[in-house]
């Protein structure tokens, strides 16, 4: 089956850096996304690595190593509206292409 | 320009009445996806249409659920017979295709309460 791991909370302060982990199983694999969703809110997307190796966008950035089916994303110069929810996101062809979504990291930046 | 617009933004029902929940997506987009998300937790997968079909059906919970789109736009997910297990917040998404690496933007979601 398809399945993504990430840890449920992560506290952090204004201006730090923290790292979000993501580590998946799945079949035939075509990418890690990542979502950010505030509370109430609809979830945006933030990044996407099918390749190896950091993609950055600004203050955030993605990391993806396929060959341990791991991924992370980053988060610099931490501001208070960065707290909220963090899903990593698998395709999976599973016959069709479903999109399996992990649990959400839950980031609370304080002062 | 719009983004994905769904409705009703509220809705609550009495157990064992349908609900239709319907998502209009951004204008062009071929894809559009269905989640379901309960309290707290992660988006659950419920149903891809590529176009006006489904080519993965797999993550509907059970022959209760429905979900349609015609006109390569407008999509309804219809829940009978509701059941309390069903309360969640309903969202839909889009992607220009269905490739992997576009983005999907989602709607705000449908907040659904059975009572």
């Amino acid at each position: 089956g398809q399945s993504l791991e990430q840890p449920s909370e992560v506290t952090a302060v204004e201006g730090a850096i923290v790292q979000i982990n993501c580590t998946y199983q799945t079949s035939g694999f075509y990418g890690l996304s990542w979502y950010q969703q505030h509370d109430g809110g609809a979830p945006t997307f933030l990044s996407y690595n099918a390749l190896d190796g950091l993609e950055e966008t600004g203050r955030f950035s993605s990391f993806l190593s396929r060959s341990d089916s791991y991924g992370y994303l980053l988060l610099q110069e931490l501001q208070m509206k960065d707290s909220a929810s963090y899903f990593c996101a698998v395709r999976a062809n599973t016959g069709g292409f479903k999109t399996i979504f992990g649990a959400g990291t839950r980031l609370f930046v304080k002062a | 320009g719009a983004g994905v617009s769904q409705s009703p933004s509220n809705k609550v029902t009495e157990k064992g009445k349908d609900v239709e929940l319907r998502c209009d997506p951004i204008s062009g987009h071929t894809a559009l996806y269905w989640y379901r998300q309960r309290l707290g937790q992660g988006l659950e997968f419920l149903i891809y249409f590529q176009g006006n079909s489904a080519p993965d059906k797999s993550g509907l919970p059970s022959d209760r659920f429905s979900a349609e789109r015609t006109g390569e736009s407008v999509s309804t997910l219809t829940i009978q017979r509701t059941q309390q297990e069903d309360s969640a917040v309903y969202l839909c998404a889009s992607s220009l295709g269905h490739g992997s690496n576009q983005p999907q933007h989602f709607g705000d979601g449908t907040r659904l309460s059975i009572l």
